[in-house]
Protein backbone atom coordinates (compact mmCIF):
# COMPACT_ATOMS: atom_id res chain seq x y z
CA UNK A 1 0.00 0.00 0.00
CA UNK A 2 1.35 3.50 -0.75
CA UNK A 3 3.03 5.36 2.47
CA UNK A 4 2.33 8.75 3.90
CA UNK A 5 3.00 11.35 1.29
CA UNK A 6 4.56 14.75 2.20
CA UNK A 7 4.37 17.83 -0.26
CA UNK A 8 6.26 19.36 -1.27
CA UNK A 9 9.51 17.76 -0.63
CA UNK A 10 11.45 21.18 -0.49
CA UNK A 11 10.56 24.45 0.07
CA UNK A 12 12.37 27.97 0.02
CA UNK A 13 10.54 30.91 1.97
CA UNK A 14 11.26 34.47 2.71
CA UNK A 15 11.01 35.65 6.32
CA UNK A 16 7.38 37.04 7.04
CA UNK A 17 5.99 34.83 4.67
CA UNK A 18 3.66 32.20 5.50
CA UNK A 19 3.42 28.43 4.55
CA UNK A 20 1.02 25.66 4.04
CA UNK A 21 2.24 21.52 3.78
CA UNK A 22 0.44 18.58 3.00
CA UNK A 23 0.26 15.16 4.14
CA UNK A 24 -1.66 12.23 3.21
CA UNK A 25 -1.41 9.38 5.15
CA UNK A 26 -1.96 6.13 4.53
CA UNK A 27 -4.75 5.05 3.50
CA UNK A 28 -7.05 4.05 6.32
CA UNK A 29 -4.72 5.82 9.00
CA UNK A 30 -6.69 8.32 10.97
CA UNK A 31 -4.81 9.77 13.28
CA UNK A 32 -1.69 12.27 11.38
CA UNK A 33 0.66 13.60 13.62
CA UNK A 34 3.30 16.48 12.78
CA UNK A 35 6.90 16.64 13.81
CA UNK A 36 9.59 19.55 13.37
CA UNK A 37 13.31 18.32 13.12
CA UNK A 38 16.48 20.72 13.55
CA UNK A 39 19.96 19.71 14.06
CA UNK A 40 19.65 21.81 17.83
CA UNK A 41 16.40 20.38 19.25
CA UNK A 42 15.64 16.91 17.18
CA UNK A 43 12.34 15.71 16.88
CA UNK A 44 9.99 17.66 18.09
CA UNK A 45 6.12 17.02 18.35
CA UNK A 46 3.94 20.21 16.74
CA UNK A 47 0.31 18.79 17.07
CA UNK A 48 -2.02 15.37 16.17
CA UNK A 49 -5.19 15.58 14.68
CA UNK A 50 -7.81 12.33 14.72
CA UNK A 51 -11.12 12.59 13.10
CA UNK A 52 -10.66 16.01 12.31
CA UNK A 53 -10.10 17.16 15.75
CA UNK A 54 -7.03 18.30 17.10
CA UNK A 55 -6.08 15.95 19.96
CA UNK A 56 -3.14 16.98 21.43
CA UNK A 57 -0.68 20.01 21.00
CA UNK A 58 3.14 20.56 21.38
CA UNK A 59 5.14 23.78 22.98
CA UNK A 60 5.28 25.71 19.78
CA UNK A 61 3.65 29.37 19.20
CA UNK A 62 0.55 29.97 18.04
CA UNK A 63 2.17 30.66 14.41
CA UNK A 64 2.01 26.66 13.87
CA UNK A 65 -1.56 25.42 12.80
CA UNK A 66 -2.74 22.42 11.06
CA UNK A 67 -6.33 20.87 10.00
CA UNK A 68 -7.52 17.47 9.28
CA UNK A 69 -9.78 17.05 6.25
CA UNK A 70 -12.91 14.27 6.14
CA UNK A 71 -10.27 12.03 4.01
CA UNK A 72 -7.93 12.74 7.03
CA UNK A 73 -5.32 14.18 4.68
CA UNK A 74 -3.66 17.22 6.91
CA UNK A 75 -2.08 20.10 6.14
CA UNK A 76 -0.02 22.31 8.32
CA UNK A 77 0.22 26.34 8.03
CA UNK A 78 3.26 28.43 9.52
CA UNK A 79 2.33 32.23 9.21
CA UNK A 80 4.96 35.06 9.27
CA UNK A 81 7.88 32.68 9.05
CA UNK A 82 11.42 33.30 11.10
CA UNK A 83 14.46 31.91 10.35
CA UNK A 84 14.62 29.61 12.78
CA UNK A 85 11.52 27.66 11.37
CA UNK A 86 14.10 26.20 8.97
CA UNK A 87 13.75 22.41 9.59
CA UNK A 88 12.20 19.06 8.27
CA UNK A 89 8.96 18.96 8.61
CA UNK A 90 7.89 15.22 9.19
CA UNK A 91 4.15 14.11 9.12
CA UNK A 92 3.31 10.42 10.78
CA UNK A 93 0.23 8.58 10.68
CA UNK A 94 -1.40 5.27 12.32
CA UNK A 95 -4.76 3.70 12.73
CA UNK A 96 -5.79 5.37 15.52
CA UNK A 97 -4.89 8.23 18.49
CA UNK A 98 -4.41 6.16 21.52
CA UNK A 99 -1.41 4.22 20.18
CA UNK A 100 -2.98 0.87 20.33
CA UNK A 101 -0.94 0.24 17.14
CA UNK A 102 1.76 1.16 18.75
CA UNK A 103 3.27 -2.25 18.31
CA UNK A 104 3.52 -1.16 14.34
CA UNK A 105 4.48 2.12 15.54
CA UNK A 106 3.83 5.17 13.53
CA UNK A 107 4.62 5.25 9.72
CA UNK A 108 6.30 8.70 8.72
CA UNK A 109 6.50 10.42 5.42
CA UNK A 110 9.68 11.76 3.88
CA UNK A 111 9.10 15.06 5.09
CA UNK A 112 9.15 18.60 3.25
CA UNK A 113 12.45 20.53 4.11
CA UNK A 114 11.40 24.60 4.51
CA UNK A 115 14.41 26.79 4.21
CA UNK A 116 13.63 30.33 5.60
CA UNK A 117 15.75 33.26 4.09
CA UNK B 1 13.11 19.39 30.47
CA UNK B 2 14.47 16.46 28.02
CA UNK B 3 12.16 13.49 29.34
CA UNK B 4 14.10 10.49 26.41
CA UNK B 5 17.92 11.41 26.70
CA UNK B 6 20.18 9.34 24.50
CA UNK B 7 23.61 9.86 25.57
CA UNK B 8 25.81 8.56 23.03
CA UNK B 9 26.07 10.58 19.85
CA UNK B 10 27.68 8.23 17.85
CA UNK B 11 28.70 4.51 17.99
CA UNK B 12 31.16 2.59 15.97
CA UNK B 13 30.81 -1.10 15.61
CA UNK B 14 32.39 -4.11 13.41
CA UNK B 15 30.48 -5.80 10.89
CA UNK B 16 29.14 -8.99 12.58
CA UNK B 17 29.72 -8.30 16.28
CA UNK B 18 26.79 -6.54 18.39
CA UNK B 19 25.89 -3.05 18.41
CA UNK B 20 24.01 -1.86 21.36
CA UNK B 21 22.24 1.41 21.57
CA UNK B 22 21.03 3.21 25.04
CA UNK B 23 18.13 5.05 26.13
CA UNK B 24 16.77 6.64 28.99
CA UNK B 25 13.92 8.18 30.07
CA UNK B 26 12.15 10.12 32.90
CA UNK B 27 8.61 10.21 32.84
CA UNK B 28 7.27 7.11 34.73
CA UNK B 29 3.80 8.17 32.94
CA UNK B 30 5.02 6.10 29.32
CA UNK B 31 4.24 3.32 28.26
CA UNK B 32 4.85 2.19 24.92
CA UNK B 33 8.69 2.63 23.47
CA UNK B 34 9.69 2.80 20.12
CA UNK B 35 12.72 2.69 18.25
CA UNK B 36 13.34 4.04 14.82
CA UNK B 37 16.04 4.22 12.21
CA UNK B 38 16.69 7.44 9.98
CA UNK B 39 18.55 8.08 6.95
CA UNK B 40 19.29 11.67 6.04
CA UNK B 41 16.62 13.23 4.26
CA UNK B 42 13.95 10.73 4.66
CA UNK B 43 11.49 10.32 7.53
CA UNK B 44 12.05 7.64 10.20
CA UNK B 45 11.41 4.29 9.48
CA UNK B 46 10.28 2.01 12.59
CA UNK B 47 11.95 -0.55 13.69
CA UNK B 48 10.57 -2.37 17.02
CA UNK B 49 8.57 -1.30 20.31
CA UNK B 50 7.76 -2.59 23.20
CA UNK B 51 4.96 -2.10 26.06
CA UNK B 52 5.83 -1.24 29.77
CA UNK B 53 4.38 -4.15 30.55
CA UNK B 54 7.41 -6.67 29.01
CA UNK B 55 10.73 -6.11 29.56
CA UNK B 56 11.81 -8.01 26.05
CA UNK B 57 10.71 -7.82 22.38
CA UNK B 58 12.53 -9.56 19.71
CA UNK B 59 12.07 -8.86 15.80
CA UNK B 60 14.96 -10.90 13.79
CA UNK B 61 17.92 -9.69 14.51
CA UNK B 62 16.52 -6.71 16.45
CA UNK B 63 15.89 -6.73 20.30
CA UNK B 64 14.51 -4.27 22.82
CA UNK B 65 15.09 -4.71 26.35
CA UNK B 66 13.24 -2.73 28.96
CA UNK B 67 14.26 -1.92 32.77
CA UNK B 68 11.37 0.15 34.62
CA UNK B 69 12.89 0.38 37.61
CA UNK B 70 16.01 1.90 36.08
CA UNK B 71 13.66 3.99 33.17
CA UNK B 72 15.84 2.80 30.50
CA UNK B 73 15.86 1.20 27.51
CA UNK B 74 18.22 -0.95 24.98
CA UNK B 75 18.27 -1.94 21.48
CA UNK B 76 20.83 -4.60 20.63
CA UNK B 77 21.15 -5.60 17.02
CA UNK B 78 22.70 -8.85 16.44
CA UNK B 79 24.69 -9.68 13.81
CA UNK B 80 25.43 -5.97 13.01
CA UNK B 81 25.29 -5.16 9.10
CA UNK B 82 26.81 -2.36 6.66
CA UNK B 83 22.96 -1.24 6.01
CA UNK B 84 22.30 -0.65 9.67
CA UNK B 85 24.44 2.23 9.24
CA UNK B 86 21.44 4.98 10.43
CA UNK B 87 21.05 7.43 13.21
CA UNK B 88 18.66 5.73 15.55
CA UNK B 89 16.14 7.25 17.54
CA UNK B 90 14.56 5.37 21.10
CA UNK B 91 10.76 7.14 21.12
CA UNK B 92 8.14 7.23 23.85
CA UNK B 93 4.33 7.60 24.59
CA UNK B 94 1.89 7.95 26.96
CA UNK B 95 -1.34 6.22 26.28
CA UNK B 96 -3.29 9.15 27.32
CA UNK B 97 -1.42 11.36 24.78
CA UNK B 98 -2.61 9.87 21.85
CA UNK B 99 -0.15 10.05 19.33
CA UNK B 100 2.86 12.23 20.58
CA UNK B 101 5.85 11.03 20.48
CA UNK B 102 8.69 11.72 22.38
CA UNK B 103 12.07 11.40 21.10
CA UNK B 104 15.53 11.23 22.03
CA UNK B 105 18.48 12.74 20.28
CA UNK B 106 19.62 10.31 18.35
CA UNK B 107 22.50 7.94 18.18
CA UNK B 108 24.86 7.64 15.03
CA UNK B 109 25.62 4.26 14.37
CA UNK B 110 27.92 3.12 11.76
CA UNK B 111 29.00 -0.15 11.09
CA UNK B 112 32.29 -0.67 9.36
CA UNK B 113 32.62 -4.14 7.10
Amino acid sequence: KAGVTQTPRYLIKTRGQQVTLSCSPISGHRSVSWYQQTPGQGLQFLFEYFSETQRNKGNFPGRFSGRQFSNSRSEMNVSTLELGDSALYLCASSLNSMGQDSQYGYTFGSGTRLTVV
Amino acid sequence: DQQVKQNSPSLSVQEGRISILNCDYTNSMFDYFLWYKKYPAEGPTFLISISSIKDKNEDGRFTVFLNKSAKHLSLHIVPSQPGDSAVYFCAASANNQGGKLIFGQGTELSVKP
